[in-house]
């Protein structure tokens, strides 16, 4: 059974705190890494789709980096927000089985 | 507006009355798919499909069926639900499958209780 482990579980931070957080799946037969914002009462909405080894994405004051070779991806907010607060999703796509989720790490930003 | 839509949002309902959850795409997608959200665990799939009339299993797909007889719709059928299946059921779709990388847009969700 394939298993992607999110670290931490969740996070408090404060307003303006730099922080990340890490995504790990197995580093064999990779595909693709996908991560998600998830808003309490909305649905998952896609920050990254990584496919290559050493892949960095950015969107605004968030980032993500990949190791397929380890198997892990990293997650990054500069400057958190409150209306960052979220849980946010990973998912590891290998290439012969659906979509494998994490369970997310639920980030809460204190203004 | 590009969108997935679900509906119902939200149903309470009782062991063994069929119900059915629908699922509509506007953009096109080929790749659809069910997913069931439960406390402690990640979002697991329940089926998915890669184009009309081709369905195939997920993680879970007991006491779950599909449909896909347009390209814009994939049903959600529960013949006879059980408290089990008490869960908050996402459906998603993307232009390619997973497999290719393609990022997917997620409905707004359906909580679902089995009394």
């Amino acid at each position: 059974i394939l298993n992607v482990e999110q670290s931490p579980q969740s996070l408090h931070v404060q307003e303006g705190d730099s922080t990340n957080f890490t995504c790990s799946f197995p580093s064999s037969n990779f595909y693709a890494l996908h991560w998600y914002r998830w808003e309490t009462a909305k649905s998952p909405e896609a920050l990254f789709v990584m496919t290559l080894n050493g892949d960095e994405k950015k969107k605004g004051r968030i980032s993500a980096t990949l190791n397929t070779k380890e198997g892990y991806s990293y997650l990054y907010i500069k400057g958190s927000q409150p209306e960052d607060s979220a849980t946010y999703l990973c998912a590891f796509g290998p290439g012969n089985t659906p979509l494998v989720f994490g369970k997310g790490t639920r980030l809460s930003v204190i203004a | 507006e590009a969108q997935v839509t679900q509906n119902p949002r939200y149903l309470i309902t009782v062991t063994g009355k069929k119900l059915t959850v629908t699922c509509s795409q506007n953009m096109n997608h080929e790749y659809m798919s069910w997913y069931r959200q439960d406390p402690g665990l990640g979002l697991r799939q329940i089926y998915y499909s890669m184009n009309v009339e081709v369905t195939d299993k997920g993680d879970v797909p007991e006491g779950y069926k599909v449909s896909r007889k347009e390209k814009r719709n994939f049903p959600l059928i529960l013949e006879s639900p059980s408290p089990n299946q008490t869960s908050l059921y996402f459906c998603a779709s993307s232009s390619r499958p997973y497999r290719e990388g393609d990022t997917q847009y997620f409905g707004p969700g359906t909580r679902l209780t089995v009394l």
